[in-house]
């Protein structure tokens, strides 16, 4: 069974400018959660995604927005980026109950200029 | 008060010896707790998942959890090189997941 993938892998922003990241979750798979990882802050949740619908949201500003479509594939946007945006990003993928295992991507290394 | 805690190490054990990871976490409500493997550059591996109090054991590792004291550990038996890597503790606590900042182990040969 493949496994979750994250497109594209690498990116270079410059302040102000917005990004969109994507995530395609393992086939079964109805739940898609994103993370930011910093090695200041570690893994920090930003959203979870099921039925197309958010269903819990972190302490993240608004422009960091996401969506999912009917085939589970997650996209996660970020507008007028910051210096501090700079960071992975992670996308995990699990089955539909609330707290079941959670499988991540390679991630999006995205650093801003 | 973070969610997660974790010693972030670095933990050294020598080749074939048990290496112990802990943490503990803040929510009493806490319903289900994983161990992830990092290696360094690469995203976060899943090697265990326990959701109730006692032990789990998959191979050489084996999750404890002590909902009472609110401690999670992981022992690695038979510790190898490729064992080295930051390990770390998540908690779910009914809304979200929450990561600990990680335990660096190093196995040396």
């Amino acid at each position: 069974k493949a496994g979750v993938t994250q497109t594209p892998r690498y990116l270079i922003k410059t302040r102000g400018q917005q990004v969109t990241l994507s995530c395609s979750p393992i086939s079964g798979h109805r739940s898609v959660s994103w993370y930011q990882q910093t090695p200041g802050q570690g893994l920090q949740f930003l959203f979870e995604y099921f039925s197309e619908t958010q269903r819990n949201k972190g302490n993240f500003p608004g422009r960091f927005s996401g969506r999912q479509f009917s085939n589970s594939r997650s996209e996660m946007n970020v507008s007028t980026l910051e210096l501090g945006d700079s960071a992975l990003y992670l996308c995990a993928s699990s089955l539909a109950r609330q707290g079941n295992e959670q499988f991540f991507g390679p991630g999006t290394r995205l650093t801003v200029l | 008060q973070k969610e997660v805690e974790q010693n972030s190490g670095p933990l050294s054990v020598p080749e074939g010896a048990i290496a112990s990871l802990n943490c503990t976490y803040s929510d009493r409500g806490s319903q289900s707790f994983f161990w992830y493997r990092q290696y360094s550059g690469k995203s976060p591996e899943l090697i265990m998942s326990i959701y109730s109090n006692g032990d789990k054991e998959d191979g050489r590792f084996t999750a404890q959890l002590n909902k009472a004291s609110q401690y999670v550990s992981l022992l690695i038996r038979d510790s190898q090189p490729s064992d080295s890597a930051t390990y770390l503790c998540a908690v779910y606590t009914g809304n979200q997941f929450y990561f600990g900042t990680g335990t660096s182990l190093t196995v040396i040969p």
